[in-house]
């Protein structure tokens, strides 16, 4: 079962920013948090990760709380083409096997508007 | 960085036939991974290889799907005597061992069984 919990929808205006928040209470010491989009038959698109310090890259930053059971994707100035399903995801405990899994739930569906 | 290749995009099948995709995984990848993505729904974790060792099976994946990675190079994902429920997209990743372990999700093949 999916270990994240995510609004299905959210709405914004183009060229504002965006906050996705993803709850994930059941988080361990070792997981890190990986969000990822989908753009509209396109496979899954890496857009950031972060283990317990806020990230910041070119197409994002992540907010992790201090005790790690929530994080905040921020899209800085939203665009038409970064309306996707955002997903946040945590990276499951291995396996004896020594398997990462990584599971998805439904995630957010970010609709931009003009 | 070629990014993680798959083959055929799209195949159309007659119920009952077999069909087999094709993951050219990123090059130094060592971990391989298949997911099935149905409409509205995130991927699903199929199965999972670490170098050439198949290490774990989804409870999803039936007897009719096998999976190899000869050689730890590409993968094949083959489905035999498709049924209509085995449409969805067809997701391969790849990722290699450390830097918190992201993967990397190729287009997806679609699969359709009429």
């Amino acid at each position: 079962d999916a270990k994240t919990t995510q609004p299905n929808s959210m709405e914004s205006n183009e060229e504002e920013p965006v906050h996705l928040p993803c709850n994930h209470s059941t988080i361990s010491g070792t997981d890190y948090i990986h969000w990822y989009r989908q753009l509209p038959s396109q496979g899954p698109e890496y857009v950031i990760h972060g283990l317990t310090s806020n990230v910041n890259n070119r197409m994002a930053s992540l907010a992790i709380a201090e005790d790690r059971k929530s994080s905040t994707l921020i899209l800085h100035r939203a665009t038409l083409r970064d309306a996707a399903v955002y997903y946040c995801i945590l990276r499951d405990t291995p396996t004896t096997s020594g398997t990462y899994k990584y599971i998805f739930g439904t995630g957010t569906r970010l609709k931009v508007l003009a | 960085d070629t990014g993680v290749s798959q083959d055929p995009r799209h195949k159309i099948t007659k119920r009952g036939q077999n069909v087999t995709f094709r993951c050219d995984p990123i090059s130094e990848h060592n971990r391989l991974y298949w997911y099935r993505q149905t409409l509205g729904q995130g991927p699903e974790f199929l199965t999972y290889f670490q170098n050439e060792a198949q290490l774990e099976k989804s409870r999803l994946l039936s007897d009719r799907f096998s999976a190899e990675r000869p050689k730890g190079s590409f993968s094949t994902l083959e489905i035999q005597r498709t049924e209509q429920g085995d449409s969805a997209m067809y997701l391969c990743a790849s990722s290699r061992t450390g830097g918190g372990n992201t993967i990397y999700f190729g287009e997806g093949s679609w699969l359709t069984v009429v």
